[in-house]
């Protein structure tokens, strides 16, 4: 495979539910990105890693938990999500530093 | 306050025409601009980058930016109904608000291009 792969594509989970976002990377990155895009909304970074370094944003609510084993894989773990949380997900990649970010296809969330 | 703000649209040119997007940031120190095309239901994919001051051509594609005036544009020459599509403008954030050397991009809303046949 190449580029950025998001799984799964598509996923409806109830409010008690515990469920994980998977993304992996072949393009031989060292950083990796998870945004969430709701919509008329612009994208919003959730996390960064780099290097095995978290940057995240403070907005972001503690039912989400990010998880970074290697540079080519990275996890959204979600737990007890409100319906507002329903959006798509997406993650991407870069090399540390420079230039733009390649995104993987998303996975479209719905809190239910 | 918003970073970085697009005009939302929709934005509607005739087939052929050239079609103009527009973006402005509010950081003075941002270094680097991005162009994004996103498909309905799709992942935002990179058509542009520019990182000095004027004009960026590639094919259809030009890329403009002003530094002085916070600036950047696309402009679509030649427009066909597959560049329909909701056009983002990235920018990547000064180095003081990164960890490490990682840089993040902050992204405008998207403009939504038709391109009517």
């Amino acid at each position: 495979e190449t580029g950025v792969t998001q799984t799964p594509r598509h996923l409806v989970m109830g409010m008690t539910n515990k469920k994980s976002l998977k993304c992996e990377q072949h393009l031989g990155h060292n950083a990796m990105y998870w945004y969430k895009q709701s919509a008329k909304k612009p994208l919003e970074l959730m996390f960064v890693y780099s290097l095995e370094e978290r940057v995240e944003n403070n907005s972001v609510p503690s039912r989400f938990s990010p998880e970074c084993p290697n540079s080519s894989h990275l996890f959204l773990h979600l737990h007890t999500l409100q319906p507002e949380d329903s959006a798509l997900y997406l993650c991407a990649s870069s090399h540390r530093g420079q230039g733009g970010y390649t995104f993987g296809s998303g996975t479209r969330l719905t809190v239910v | 306050q918003k970073e970085v703000e697009q005009n939302s649209g929709p934005l509607s040119v005739p087939e052929g025409a050239i079609a103009s997007l527009n973006c402005t940031y509010s950081d003075r120190v941002s270094q680097s601009f991005f162009w994004y095309r996103q498909y309905s239901g799709k992942s935002p994919e990179l058509i542009m980058s520019i990182y000095s001051n004027g004009d960026k051509e590639d094919g259809r594609f030009t890329a403009q930016l002003n530094k002085a005036s916070q600036y950047v544009s696309l402009l679509i020459r030649d427009s066909q109904p597959s560049d329909s599509a909701t056009y983002l403008c990235a920018v990547k954030g000064p180095p003081e608000r990164t960890s490490g050397s990682a840089r993040q991009l902050t992204f405008g809303s998207g403009t939504q291009l038709t391109v009517l046949p």
